[in-house]
């Protein structure tokens, strides 16, 4: 499989529900971030996460990391129907101080029902 | 929080043509980059310009591609003979702040179709 692979590919749930997201990597990262796609548009940053945190949160969102399983997850409570897009993981790579380019998942796309 | 803008929102050419996809970063940034996908799979990405050069470029960014800053502030992204698997949504992005490990700004995307 290739860096940043999310599962599940899809999820359906309803509003009120919580979603949870899973990624995994491979390689060395310096830190993985989290965007959102509605539909046809451009990636919206949710969240970013450096290699030597373990959680995070933002607003709805909380993200968790773990270095030693190459595995992040994404959880949004309480959703809402506008949550329905796509999310991608992206990792981090390369030597630049954290300019690095991005390496994608697959993504994982949303729907919450309400 | 400050924008990053593409043009045009949607491009259609012929096969062999050149196309010229434009965008506008943040102002007063470094780095730069192309990325893109193809329908329903993931981003991809093509190449990071740092300070006026290209400081990597991907596989997928072979002879066919270049990319220029014509005026200092605007980048451009040149397909130079476009072919069928280039159809896809083209996206550029600038770091988020003008800081490292802050994330990225990406644009809204040139929708590319090459009939």
């Amino acid at each position: 499989s290739q860096q940043g692979e999310e599962d599940p590919q899809a999820l359906s749930i309803q509003e009120g529900e919580n979603a949870t997201m899973n990624c995994s990597y491979k390689t060395s990262i310096n830190n993985l971030q989290w965007y959102r796609q509605n539909s046809g548009r451009g990636l919206v940053h949710l969240i970013l996460i450096r290699s030597n945190e373990r959680e995070k949160h933002s607003g709805r969102l909380r993200v968790t990391l773990d270095t030693s399983k190459k595995s992040s997850s994404l959880l949004i409570t309480a959703s809402r129907a506008a949550d329905t897009a796509s999310y991608f993981c992206a990792t981090g790579v390369g030597l630049s101080g954290g300019y690095n380019k991005l390496i994608f998942g697959a993504g994982t796309r949303l729907a919450v029902h309400p | 929080e400050p924008e990053v803008t593409q043009t045009p929102s949607h491009q259609v050419t012929q096969m062999g043509q050149e196309v010229i996809l434009r965008c506008v970063p943040i102002s007063n940034h470094l780095y730069f980059y192309w990325y893109r996908q193809i329908l329903g799979q993931k981003v991809e990405f093509l190449v990071s310009f740092y300070n006026n050069e290209i400081s990597e470029k991907s596989e997928i960014f072979d002879d066919q591609f270049s990319v220029e800053r014509p005026d200092g502030s605007n980048f451009t992204l040149k397909i130079r003979s476009t072919k069928l698997e280039d159809s896809a949504m083209y996206f550029c992005a600038s770091p988020r702040d003008n800081r490292p490990n802050y994330g990225y700004t990406f644009g809204s995307g040139t929708r590319l179709t090459v009939v």
